[in-house]
């Protein structure tokens, strides 16, 4: 069946740093993909979203490139803030429309100033 | 606009007692999805519903697992009886429906705790 691989956590970096989140998928078809974040205290909300293979996502900084070849789809940030501290979820859907996510097991990430 | 609503946000049972979990989706979207998410997991769906109709059910445990969406609008979500193992996180969610990718908007969740 589709899953999704995370790079496991918790990751802790300084304010200004590089951030990079792995993620990989297994899936037939081809699937989109999509990363969601939990802030604490809050739901699960859409950060970014790719469809089809060499689509860049990107949102508030951050940004992800669909790649079929190497089924991969990493989080990027070019220098994180304290505020972009939460768990961040890698997420498939077999053929898009209204079918259901297909989640990773979350990053937490922890940002100090 | 008004997110989805989940009630309550926290429920502490003993084993063997039922419990209730509500959603209120964002107004005008037809599709509706339950996800339980355990503790450091991902979320995992439980339903999907397109209107009233439950079209993916595959993962609920119906032995003990119910779940209802009236007149297509507000869901609830029963188990009885709980076990200590349905401890998580209950996720609700909703899509606008139709044609193309659509985004999954997710309320706050309720916290369940089975003793």
């Amino acid at each position: 069946g589709d899953s999704v691989t995370q790079m496991e956590g918790p990751v802790t970096l300084s304010e200004e740093a590089f951030l990079t989140i792995n993620c990989t998928y297994t899936a037939t078809g081809y699937p989109s993909l999509f990363w969601y974040v939990q802030y604490p205290g809050e739901g699960l909300q859409l950060l970014l979203k790719a469809t089809k293979a060499d689509d860049k996502g990107s949102n508030k900084g951050f940004e992800a490139t669909y790649r079929k070849e190497t089924t991969s789809f990493h989080l990027e940030k070019g220098s994180v803030q304290v505020s972009d501290s939460a768990v961040y979820f890698c997420a498939l859907t077999p053929f898009g429309g209204n079918e259901k996510l297909t989640f990773g097991t979350g990053t937490r990430l922890t940002i100090i100033p | 606009e008004a997110g989805v609503v989940q009630s309550p946000r926290y429920k502490i049972i003993e084993k063997k007692q039922p419990v209730a979990f509500w959603c209120n989706p964002i107004s005008g979207h037809n599709t509706l999805y339950w996800y339980r998410q355990n503790l450091g997991q991902g979320p995992e769906l439980l339903i999907r519903y397109e209107n009233e109709e439950a079209v993916d059910d595959s993962q609920l445990p119906k032995d003990r697992f119910s779940a209802e969406r009236l007149k297509g609008v507000d869901s609830t979500l029963k188990i009885q009886p709980a076990e200590l193992g349905d401890s998580a996180v209950y996720l609700c969610a909703s899509s606008p429906g139709g044609a193309g990718i659509n985004e999954q908007f997710f309320g706050p969740g309720t916290r369940l705790t089975v003793l």
